[in-house]
Protein backbone atom coordinates (compact mmCIF):
# COMPACT_ATOMS: atom_id res chain seq x y z
CA UNK A 1 0.00 0.00 0.00
CA UNK A 2 1.20 3.15 -1.20
CA UNK A 3 1.26 5.61 1.50
CA UNK A 4 3.06 8.96 2.69
CA UNK A 5 3.53 10.34 6.03
CA UNK A 6 4.67 13.67 8.05
CA UNK A 7 6.23 13.97 11.21
CA UNK A 8 6.05 16.12 13.21
CA UNK A 9 2.64 17.04 13.10
CA UNK A 10 3.22 20.42 13.95
CA UNK A 11 6.78 22.39 14.89
CA UNK A 12 7.21 25.82 16.38
CA UNK A 13 10.79 27.43 16.07
CA UNK A 14 12.13 30.99 17.08
CA UNK A 15 12.75 33.16 13.82
CA UNK A 16 16.37 32.73 12.10
CA UNK A 17 16.24 29.21 13.02
CA UNK A 18 17.03 26.27 10.38
CA UNK A 19 14.92 23.70 10.40
CA UNK A 20 14.04 20.33 8.56
CA UNK A 21 10.73 18.77 8.00
CA UNK A 22 10.40 14.97 6.96
CA UNK A 23 8.18 12.76 4.78
CA UNK A 24 8.24 9.59 4.30
CA UNK A 25 7.28 7.18 1.82
CA UNK A 26 6.61 3.39 1.51
CA UNK A 27 7.83 2.49 -1.97
CA UNK A 28 10.27 3.59 -3.22
CA UNK A 29 10.12 2.94 -6.70
CA UNK A 30 8.35 6.68 -6.57
CA UNK A 31 7.80 9.08 -10.09
CA UNK A 32 8.59 12.88 -8.23
CA UNK A 33 8.18 14.54 -4.75
CA UNK A 34 6.81 17.68 -4.55
CA UNK A 35 6.84 20.28 -1.66
CA UNK A 36 3.94 22.75 -1.13
CA UNK A 37 2.42 25.17 1.68
CA UNK A 38 -0.62 26.00 2.36
CA UNK A 39 -1.83 29.37 4.56
CA UNK A 40 -4.97 28.40 6.43
CA UNK A 41 -7.96 28.57 4.10
CA UNK A 42 -6.17 28.96 0.97
CA UNK A 43 -4.77 26.73 -1.98
CA UNK A 44 -1.66 24.55 -1.45
CA UNK A 45 1.73 26.44 -3.20
CA UNK A 46 3.95 24.57 -5.17
CA UNK A 47 7.69 25.03 -3.45
CA UNK A 48 9.79 22.29 -4.85
CA UNK A 49 9.74 19.09 -7.27
CA UNK A 50 12.33 16.29 -7.16
CA UNK A 51 12.25 14.17 -10.15
CA UNK A 52 13.29 10.30 -8.99
CA UNK A 53 16.36 10.92 -10.69
CA UNK A 54 17.35 13.61 -8.76
CA UNK A 55 18.67 13.85 -5.16
CA UNK A 56 17.97 17.41 -4.29
CA UNK A 57 16.46 20.73 -5.50
CA UNK A 58 16.84 24.03 -4.22
CA UNK A 59 14.94 27.44 -4.17
CA UNK A 60 16.46 30.64 -2.61
CA UNK A 61 16.27 29.29 1.28
CA UNK A 62 14.64 25.90 0.39
CA UNK A 63 16.18 23.05 0.01
CA UNK A 64 14.79 19.78 -0.95
CA UNK A 65 16.39 16.18 -0.56
CA UNK A 66 15.13 12.82 -1.73
CA UNK A 67 16.47 9.72 -0.39
CA UNK A 68 14.55 7.06 -2.79
CA UNK A 69 16.00 3.87 -1.07
CA UNK A 70 15.48 4.92 2.93
CA UNK A 71 11.86 6.39 1.70
CA UNK A 72 12.52 9.66 2.64
CA UNK A 73 12.53 13.54 1.59
CA UNK A 74 13.74 16.39 3.49
CA UNK A 75 12.65 20.21 3.32
CA UNK A 76 15.70 22.50 5.03
CA UNK A 77 14.28 25.97 5.46
CA UNK A 78 17.37 28.42 6.07
CA UNK A 79 17.02 31.68 8.33
CA UNK A 80 13.21 30.58 9.10
CA UNK A 81 11.00 33.94 9.16
CA UNK A 82 7.68 34.77 10.57
CA UNK A 83 6.03 34.86 7.26
CA UNK A 84 7.36 30.76 6.64
CA UNK A 85 4.40 29.79 9.03
CA UNK A 86 2.21 27.58 7.04
CA UNK A 87 1.43 24.14 6.51
CA UNK A 88 3.75 22.38 4.02
CA UNK A 89 2.90 19.04 2.67
CA UNK A 90 4.49 16.85 0.89
CA UNK A 91 3.09 14.45 -2.35
CA UNK A 92 4.29 12.06 -3.98
CA UNK A 93 3.70 10.44 -7.37
CA UNK A 94 3.89 6.69 -8.17
CA UNK A 95 4.05 5.56 -12.07
CA UNK A 96 3.14 8.29 -14.02
CA UNK A 97 -0.15 7.95 -13.47
CA UNK A 98 -1.33 11.88 -12.46
CA UNK A 99 -1.97 10.22 -9.24
CA UNK A 100 -1.12 11.48 -5.95
CA UNK A 101 -0.64 10.99 -2.67
CA UNK A 102 -0.51 13.35 -0.06
CA UNK A 103 0.91 13.20 3.74
CA UNK A 104 -1.06 14.97 6.20
CA UNK A 105 1.42 17.70 6.83
CA UNK A 106 3.72 19.74 9.17
CA UNK A 107 2.32 22.78 10.45
CA UNK A 108 4.82 25.54 11.25
CA UNK A 109 4.91 28.40 13.48
CA UNK A 110 7.84 30.74 13.36
CA UNK A 111 7.87 33.33 16.49
CA UNK A 112 9.15 36.08 16.18
CA UNK B 1 1.67 32.89 -15.90
CA UNK B 2 1.70 29.72 -13.35
CA UNK B 3 -2.32 30.77 -12.32
CA UNK B 4 -4.77 28.50 -12.20
CA UNK B 5 -8.02 30.49 -11.56
CA UNK B 6 -11.53 29.02 -9.75
CA UNK B 7 -14.99 30.59 -9.25
CA UNK B 8 -16.66 31.50 -7.48
CA UNK B 9 -14.42 31.78 -4.00
CA UNK B 10 -16.94 30.80 -1.88
CA UNK B 11 -20.61 28.93 -2.40
CA UNK B 12 -23.44 28.51 0.11
CA UNK B 13 -26.16 26.15 -1.24
CA UNK B 14 -28.95 24.03 -0.12
CA UNK B 15 -29.22 20.64 -0.33
CA UNK B 16 -31.55 21.00 -3.43
CA UNK B 17 -30.03 23.06 -5.35
CA UNK B 18 -27.77 22.80 -8.21
CA UNK B 19 -24.36 24.62 -8.87
CA UNK B 20 -21.34 24.56 -10.91
CA UNK B 21 -17.36 25.32 -9.76
CA UNK B 22 -15.49 26.65 -12.33
CA UNK B 23 -11.69 26.17 -12.65
CA UNK B 24 -9.26 27.61 -15.63
CA UNK B 25 -5.49 27.23 -16.59
CA UNK B 26 -3.87 28.84 -19.57
CA UNK B 27 -0.73 27.41 -19.08
CA UNK B 28 -1.15 24.92 -21.43
CA UNK B 29 -1.04 21.67 -19.10
CA UNK B 30 -2.91 18.69 -20.36
CA UNK B 31 -3.89 17.04 -16.70
CA UNK B 32 -6.83 18.39 -14.51
CA UNK B 33 -7.49 17.49 -11.04
CA UNK B 34 -10.44 18.50 -8.47
CA UNK B 35 -9.79 17.66 -4.86
CA UNK B 36 -12.03 17.93 -1.74
CA UNK B 37 -10.20 19.30 1.95
CA UNK B 38 -11.85 19.49 5.01
CA UNK B 39 -10.28 20.75 7.66
CA UNK B 40 -6.91 20.33 9.06
CA UNK B 41 -6.24 17.34 6.50
CA UNK B 42 -4.69 17.17 3.26
CA UNK B 43 -6.35 17.04 -0.04
CA UNK B 44 -8.31 14.32 -1.25
CA UNK B 45 -8.14 13.33 -5.09
CA UNK B 46 -11.49 13.01 -6.63
CA UNK B 47 -11.37 13.14 -10.31
CA UNK B 48 -8.55 13.47 -12.94
CA UNK B 49 -8.90 14.26 -16.72
CA UNK B 50 -6.14 13.57 -19.17
CA UNK B 51 -5.53 14.72 -21.95
CA UNK B 52 -9.94 16.17 -21.67
CA UNK B 53 -10.62 12.16 -20.79
CA UNK B 54 -11.78 11.33 -17.39
CA UNK B 55 -8.54 8.78 -16.09
CA UNK B 56 -9.13 9.00 -12.42
CA UNK B 57 -12.61 8.81 -10.41
CA UNK B 58 -11.88 8.27 -6.85
CA UNK B 59 -15.51 6.45 -5.96
CA UNK B 60 -16.67 9.46 -5.87
CA UNK B 61 -21.00 10.28 -5.14
CA UNK B 62 -22.95 10.81 -8.52
CA UNK B 63 -23.94 14.02 -6.92
CA UNK B 64 -20.85 15.55 -7.94
CA UNK B 65 -20.16 15.66 -11.57
CA UNK B 66 -16.84 16.69 -13.48
CA UNK B 67 -16.70 18.20 -17.49
CA UNK B 68 -13.78 19.37 -18.96
CA UNK B 69 -15.02 21.11 -22.05
CA UNK B 70 -11.62 22.01 -23.43
CA UNK B 71 -8.02 21.57 -22.13
CA UNK B 72 -8.13 25.11 -20.30
CA UNK B 73 -11.69 24.87 -18.59
CA UNK B 74 -12.73 21.80 -15.81
CA UNK B 75 -15.91 22.11 -14.34
CA UNK B 76 -17.50 20.43 -11.01
CA UNK B 77 -21.21 20.01 -11.13
CA UNK B 78 -22.99 19.88 -7.62
CA UNK B 79 -26.30 18.22 -6.95
CA UNK B 80 -28.35 17.52 -3.93
CA UNK B 81 -25.58 17.60 -1.89
CA UNK B 82 -25.02 16.35 1.71
CA UNK B 83 -24.22 18.67 4.78
CA UNK B 84 -21.16 16.96 4.85
CA UNK B 85 -19.93 17.96 1.32
CA UNK B 86 -18.81 21.09 2.69
CA UNK B 87 -15.46 21.93 2.47
CA UNK B 88 -12.64 23.52 0.33
CA UNK B 89 -13.00 22.97 -3.30
CA UNK B 90 -9.19 22.83 -5.23
CA UNK B 91 -8.63 22.75 -8.34
CA UNK B 92 -5.02 21.75 -10.02
CA UNK B 93 -3.31 21.23 -13.14
CA UNK B 94 -0.09 19.62 -14.27
CA UNK B 95 1.97 19.82 -17.13
CA UNK B 96 2.10 16.78 -19.19
CA UNK B 97 0.63 13.55 -17.94
CA UNK B 98 3.47 10.26 -17.68
CA UNK B 99 6.74 12.49 -17.26
CA UNK B 100 8.71 13.31 -14.19
CA UNK B 101 8.36 17.00 -14.62
CA UNK B 102 4.93 16.49 -13.55
CA UNK B 103 4.44 19.64 -11.42
CA UNK B 104 0.96 20.54 -9.87
CA UNK B 105 -0.22 23.82 -9.70
CA UNK B 106 -3.62 24.74 -7.19
CA UNK B 107 -5.91 27.11 -7.20
CA UNK B 108 -7.09 29.59 -4.09
CA UNK B 109 -10.31 26.74 -4.25
CA UNK B 110 -13.52 27.29 -3.55
CA UNK B 111 -15.06 27.26 -0.25
CA UNK B 112 -18.25 25.44 -0.24
CA UNK B 113 -20.95 25.33 2.27
CA UNK B 114 -23.91 22.68 2.24
CA UNK B 115 -26.85 24.23 4.14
Amino acid sequence: KQEVTQIPAALSVPEGENLVLNCSFTDSAIYNLQWFRQDPGKGLTSLLLIQSSQREQTSGRLNASLDKSSGRSTLYIAASQPGDSATYLCAVEWGGFNKFYFGSGTKLNVKP
Amino acid sequence: DTEVTQTPKHLVMGMTNKKSLKCEQHMGHRAMYWYKQKAKKPPELMFVYSYEKLSINESVPSRFSPECPNSSLLNLHLHALQPEDSALYLCASSQEPGLEYNEQFFGPGTRLTVL
